[in-house]
């Protein structure tokens, strides 16, 4: 069945720092991928995305790659902010069509000033 | 923002009693989701609808049904709640696109006493 797995937290980072966070699929056909950000006591904001393989999502200095050969959508920034801190979501989209997510088990991103 | 609430936002209830959690939204949106969301889990799918009166269920659907009577609502049943239903509860839509994207609504705390 489809699935992600997404890396343990919680990470901490100083400000400024280079932040990787990694995303491994399994799917049968062709999913998209979506990073998914979760600010303190809210719901879940789209970050970026991406439909196909090759394709580069970005938003807000966030960057993840479609990656079909290594099943990755590994999440980086540059130079991570303080505002920056939250849990952030991997997740995919069923290829059956249903538009159903599987979504990873999240990574808590705390940045330090 | 997609127009998308949910109601109550803030539960307390006592085991056995039935609960009955509202999702409406704004955007004539097809595709309507409720998840929950829990640590070590992420966000987990319970029920789901692709349109008026069509429903099916998720991965964690038992002890839950729903109901979507209308475009702008899709409503969540516990019928008899149970202190392990004790959760955070997200809806979410979507509609046809090549990306598939969903939309968030701000999240129900139910505590199960």
């Amino acid at each position: 069945g489809n699935s992600v797995t997404q890396m343990e937290g919680p990470v901490t980072l100083s400000e400024e720092a280079f932040l990787t966070i990694n995303c491994t699929y399994t799917a049968t056909g062709y999913p998209s991928l979506f990073w998914y950000v979760q600010y303190p006591g809210e719901g879940l904001q789209l970050l970026l995305k991406a439909t196909k393989a090759d394709d580069k999502g970005s938003n807000k200095g966030f960057e993840a790659t479609y990656r079909k050969e290594t099943t990755s959508f590994h999440l980086e920034k540059g130079s991570v902010q303080v505002s920056d801190s939250a849990v952030y979501f991997c997740a995919l989209s069923d290829p059956s069509g249903t538009y159903k997510y599987i979504f990873g088990t999240g990574t808590r991103l705390k940045v330090l000033a | 923002d997609a127009g998308i609430t949910q109601s109550p936002r803030h539960k307390v209830t006592e085991t056995g009693t039935p609960v009955t959690l509202r999702c409406h939204q704004t955007e004539n949106h097809r595709y309507m989701y409720w998840y929950r969301q829990d640590p070590g889990h992420g966000l987990r799918l319970i029920h789901y609808s692709y349109g008026v009166k069509d429903t099916d269920k998720g991965e964690v659907s038992d002890g839950y049904s729903v109901s979507r009577s209308k475009t702008e609502d899709f409503l969540l049943t516990l019928e008899s709640a149970t202190s392990s239903q004790t959760s955070v509860y997200f809806c979410a839509i979507s509609e046809f696109s090549d990306s598939h994207e969903q939309f968030f609504g701000p999240g129900t705390r139910l505590t199960v006493l």
